[in-house]
């Protein structure tokens, strides 16, 4: 069966600091893998995604992505936080038409 | 173009009561999933439409079901509401089943 693990529950950093958030995955077959963030009383917005080709993904605000096919991860990283980065964050992979299946998520926190 | 909509954004039951809740996809999307959002499960697949068939199904009891029209709009009914079916009900739509989610801002549903 397929699943998503997303290491850490809560990750906080300093503005400006290197974002680093965890995601490793477990499937039978090539999958298809997502970021997407959520806001407080939102729903989710997508970050990125792979599906096939380049293994880096760039995506939007300055987050990117890369597939590691031998550790099955895609870590989730930005250069410089900004204060308005804090949200939750969700890994999901797709292996199934119309389904994703989701880590737990890691919610980031931006300290002044 | 108009992201997906659902109605209402929130609704308050009692136990035994039934729910509907109503998702407007993208216009030119067909597929309309749906998702469990709770602080305890995390998000989890209900389940997926394509031209108006149930594709894909979750784990959820038989008294979760949905719906979807011609026009792609879909529905999601639960029945006989229990107490741990408050959560945020997410739905996304997708051009075909196997391309980006785009999702909606849920319905926050809070069983008493």
């Amino acid at each position: 069966a397929q699943s998503v693990t997303q290491l850490g529950s809560h990750v906080s950093v300093s503005e400006g600091a290197l974002v680093l958030l965890r995601c490793n995955y477990s499937s039978s077959v090539p999958p298809y893998l997502f970021w997407y963030v959520q806001y407080p009383n939102q729903g989710l917005q997508l970050l990125l995604k792979y599906t096939t080709g380049a293994t880096l993904v760039k995506g939007i605000n300055g987050f990117e992505a890369e597939f590691k096919k031998s550790e099955t991860s895609f870590h989730l990283t930005k250069p410089s936080a900004h204060m308005s980065d804090a949200a939750e964050y969700f890994c999901a992979v797709s292996v199934e038409g119309g389904k994703l299946i989701f880590g737990q998520g890691t919610e980031l926190s931006v300290k002044p | 173009k108009a992201g997906v909509t659902q109605t209402p954004r929130y609704l308050i039951k009692t136990r035994g009561q039934q729910v509907t809740l109503s998702c407007s996809p993208i216009s030119g999307h067909r597929s309309v999933s749906w998702y469990q959002q709770t602080p305890g499960q995390g998000l989890q697949f209900l389940f997926e439409y394509f031209s108006e068939t149930q594709r894909n199904k979750g784990n959820f009891p038989g008294r979760f079901s949905g719906r979807q029209f011609s026009n792609s709009r879909s529905e999601m009914n639960v029945s006989t509401l229990e107490l741990g079916d408050s959560a945020l009900y997410l739905c996304a739509s997708s051009v075909s089943r196997w391309d980006t989610q785009y999702f909606g801002p849920g319905t926050r549903l809070t069983v008493l």
